[in-house]
C-alpha cells in the first residue's frame, strides 16, 4: 500500500504570512495533485505535477514535485484569509492502479 | 454545469438501518469513486468504478455495496448501518487513467451522514 504522509496537520497563521506544506511518501508517484477543500465543499483541484523536480505556480502558490517523485511541497507566499481550508496531496503509483492515495491533508487557517 | 451531483445532503439513520447514497456526473466521465472523510481527516476509497457495468474495492470496502449499471449514476448502498459508517461521504468522477497517468477528480458536495 502506497502512503502519502502530510506535514503539518494544523497551521494557523496570520495574514500576510509565509507557509509550506509538506506531502512525503517512501514510494514512487508516476504524478501527484493538489487539491483544496473549503468547508462544507468537495475538493477542488489545484494543480497537478508531473516531472521530477517540477515547479508550477499558480498566483501566490508554488508547487514543487521532487526530483525522485516520493515528495512534493507547496509553499503559499503572503497568506490570505481566502487561502483557509484543507490542502490534500494525491499521489498516483507506478502500480498502474486506476485510483489515487490521498494523503491525510494539511487544515489551513489564515486569521485577518 | 451540474458536475457531479450527490443527494442527500444531510441524513441520520438509526444503527441497523439501510439506505443508498446516490451521485450521478453529466461529464461524460467514464470513472467514479466513493470516498468517506472522517472528521479532520484526508479522503479514503471505498468503492471505484472505471465504467459501467465494472467495480472495484477501494481500502475500505467493508460494510457497502456499489452498483454501475450507467457511465452517469454510481449509487453507494449501505445494508446495516453501524455508528462507525458516520462520516461524510464524497463521490467523484474523472477521465480515469489517460495519457500515463489518473486525470484530475471532480467531487460533489458531500452527504453527511450520521447514525445513531
Amino acid at each position: 500500500t502506497q502512503l502519502l504522509k502530510q506535514s503539518p496537520q494544523f497551521l494557523s497563521i496570520q495574514e500576510g504570512e509565509n507557509l509550506t506544506v509538506y506531502c512525503n511518501s517512501s514510494s514512487v508517484f508516476s504524478s501527484l495533485q493538489w487539491y483544496r477543500q473549503e468547508p462544507g465543499e468537495g475538493p477542488v483541484l489545484l494543480v497537478t505535477v508531473v516531472t521530477g523536480g517540477e515547479v508550477k505556480k499558480l498566483k501566490r502558490l508554488t508547487f514543487q514535485f521532487g526530483d525522485a517523485r516520493k515528495d512534493s511541497s507547496l509553499h503559499i507566499t503572503a497568506a490570505q484569509p481566502g487561502d483557509t481550508g484543507l490542502y490534500l496531496c494525491a499521489g498516483d503509483g507506478d502500480t498502474g492502479r486506476r485510483a489515487l492515495t490521498f494523503g491525510s491533508g494539511t487544515r489551513l487557517q489564515v486569521q485577518p | 454545469n451540474a458536475g457531479v451531483t450527490q443527494t442527500p445532503k444531510f441524513r441520520i439513520l438509526k444503527i441497523g438501518q439501510s439506505m443508498t447514497l446516490q451521485c450521478t456526473q453529466d461529464m461524460n466521465h467514464n470513472y467514479m469513486y466513493w470516498y468517506r472523510q472522517d472528521p479532520g481527516m484526508g479522503l479514503k476509497l471505498i468503492y471505484y468504478s472505471v465504467g459501467a457495468g465494472i467495480t472495484d474495492k477501494g481500502e475500505v470496502p467493508n460494510g457497502y455495496n456499489v452498483s454501475r449499471s450507467t457511465t452517469e449514476d454510481f449509487p453507494l448502498r449501505l445494508e446495516l448501518a453501524a455508528p462507525s459508517q458516520t462520516s461524510v461521504y464524497f463521490c467523484a468522477s474523472s477521465y480515469g487513467f489517460q495519457g500515463g497517468s489518473n486525470q484530475p477528480q471532480h467531487f460533489g458536495d458531500g452527504t453527511r451522514l450520521s447514525i445513531l
